[in-house]
């Protein structure tokens, strides 16, 4: 039974320029949530996707965005790229009746030049 | 928001050492959670604990909600315990709020 997948594990990006991460939730899983982790900080919440909407949002601007599939899988999207936007990017999974509840994936390191 | 304090932030020990790393936090809360990000960065769920105490191995936590905090206790370290410990606790929007951690170095 796979967990929670990532891709891609690695990349980099020049600041201006758009970027699409990819999570496939663990089986059983319906709602996804996306963190961004700086370097030495804890994760923080991005936004929360459940029945292909965004359900909840964290203090992050409109520059990110997402979307959840009918299969449950979840894609964050940044535009116009910072370099401050550079970090790991988590996406945690969770099932019916306990989202609180998460499973994370390996994350996506995106570095900003 | 609801606050969430870890200490201590750093914590280097010999192979073998026991060890209590505590989570704060400044607003009731109906679940916790401890997690483990090892050097490569995943994040893995150890305890789901909103109060009492669980085991599980040499690791046990132990959740006291009434005076917000919460203990998780490593006995007989071993190197693979190495990384950053997080706690993490719903805020009244359910969104999960991280702290910053307790960075472990287990010296072998």
């Amino acid at each position: 039974d796979a967990g929670v997948t990532q891709s891609p594990t690695h990349l980099i990006k020049t600041r201006g320029q758009q970027v699409t991460l990819r999570c496939s939730p663990k089986s059983g899983h319906d709602t996804v949530s996306w963190y961004q982790q700086a370097l030495g900080q804890g994760p923080q919440f991005i936004f929360q996707y459940y029945e292909e909407e965004e359900r909840q949002r964290g203090n992050f601007p409109d520059r990110f965005s997402g979307h959840q599939f009918p299969n449950y899988s979840s894609e964050l999207n940044v535009n116009a790229l910072l370099l401050g936007d550079s970090a790991l990017y988590l996406c945690a999974s969770s099932f019916p009746g306990t989202r609180e509840v998460l499973t994370f994936g390996a994350g996506s390191r995106l570095t900003v030049l | 928001g609801i606050q969430v304090e870890q200490s201590p932030p750093d914590l280097i020990l010999q192979e073998g050492a026991n060890s209590t790393l505590r989570c704060n936090f400044s607003d009731s809360v109906n679940n916790l959670q401890w997690f483990h990000q090892n050097p490569w960065g995943q994040l893995i769920n150890l305890f789901y604990i909103p109060s009492g105490t669980k085991q599980n191995g040499r690791l046990s936590a132990t959740t006291v909600a009434t005076e917000r905090y919460s203990l998780l206790y490593i006995s007989s370290s071993q190197t693979t315990d190495s990384g950053v410990y997080f706690c993490a606790v719903p805020n009244r929007d359910d969104k999960i709020i991280f702290g910053k951690g307790t960075r472990l170095h287990i010296l072998p």
